[in-house]
C-alpha cells in the first residue's frame, strides 16, 4: 500500500483480555514506531524498531505491553489484562532511514471498558 | 537523553496575525529535528524537518522553523495565520542516527476571526 496500515481502526475491549494491534510499514522504511496518544494529550513513545537491531522498547509502560516485528516488516503491538487506563489511540509510523521524518497511520482507538 | 519542550499548549492568534510556536530541544548529539500537524481526528503530517542543511527550513502551507544551535530552539512559524491552521502541532526531536524519535506534548492553535 501507499501509506502505514493500522488494525483494527477501532477495538472496544473487556477488561482483563488481552489485544493485538497490527501495523503495515511502508514497504523498504527499516524503522518502525509506535506510540500512544491518549485523549487532548500528547504522544507518548512505546518501542522503536531499527532494522536488525534490538528494538528500543524503553517506552512500554509495563510489562503487559509488547511488540515484535516479523521478517523487518509487520509489527504487532501486544497488551495483556488490559486496564481501563490502556484506552488510548495507538499509532504506528514507520521510516525509510534516520535522517528522513516518520510517517504516521491513521491509528487504532482502543477503548477498555 | 533527549527531550523536546514546547512552550504554551494553547496558543490563540487572530487571522493573518503572526504565529509563533515554540520549540527547544536537549540533545547530546547534532539533532534532526521536526514539525508534525494534526488536524481533528486526523493522524499526523509532517510540516517540515531540519536535518542538518539550511538553517532555516521551509514546509508546507506557508510555515517555516529556524534552526539555532546556540539557542538549543527550532520555533515554528507563520506570516498570516488562516482559519484552516488550527490543529494540533508537535515538536521532534532525533539524536543522530539509529535513535528514537521524541515528541513535545504539543501546541494547540486556535485562529480567530
Amino acid at each position: 500500500g501507499a501509506g502505514v496500515s493500522q488494525s483494527p481502526s477501532n477495538k472496544v475491549t473487556e477488561k482483563g483480555k488481552d489485544v493485538e494491534l497490527r501495523c503495515d510499514p511502508i514497504s523498504g522504511h527499516t524503522a518502525l514506531y509506535w506510540y500512544r496518544q491518549s485523549l487532548g494529550q500528547g504522544l507518548e513513545f512505546l518501542i522503536y524498531f531499527q532494522g536488525n537491531s534490538a528494538p528500543d522498547k524503553s517506552g512500554l509502560p509495563s510489562d503487559r505491553f509488547s511488540a515484535e516485528r516479523t521478517g523487518g516488516s509487520v509489527s504487532t503491538l501486544t497488551i495483556q489484562r488490559t486496564q481501563q487506563e490502556d484506552s488510548a489511540v495507538y499509532l504506528c509510523a514507520s521510516s525509510p532511514g534516520d535522517r528522513n521524518e516518520a510517517f504516521f497511520g491513521q491509528g487504532t482507538r482502543l477503548t477498555v471498558v | 537523553a533527549q527531550s523536546v519542550t514546547q512552550l504554551g499548549s494553547h496558543v490563540s492568534v487572530s487571522e493573518g496575525a503572526l504565529v509563533l510556536l515554540r520549540c527547544n530541544y536537549s540533545s547530546s548529539v547534532p539533532p534532526y529535528l521536526f514539525w508534525y500537524v494534526q488536524y481533528p481526528n486526523q493522524g499526523l503530517q509532517l510540516l517540515l524537518k531540519y536535518t542538518s542543511a539550511a538553517t532555516l527550513v521551509k514546509g508546507i502551507n506557508g510555515f517555516e522553523a529556524e534552526f539555532k544551535k546556540s539557542e538549543t530552539s527550532f520555533h515554528l512559524t507563520k506570516p498570516s495565520a488562516h482559519m484552516s491552521d488550527a490543529a494540533e502541532y508537535f515538536c521532534a526531536v532525533k539524536p543522530g542516527t539509529a535513535s528514537k524519535l521524541t515528541f513535545g506534548t504539543g501546541t494547540r492553535l486556535q485562529v480567530t476571526l
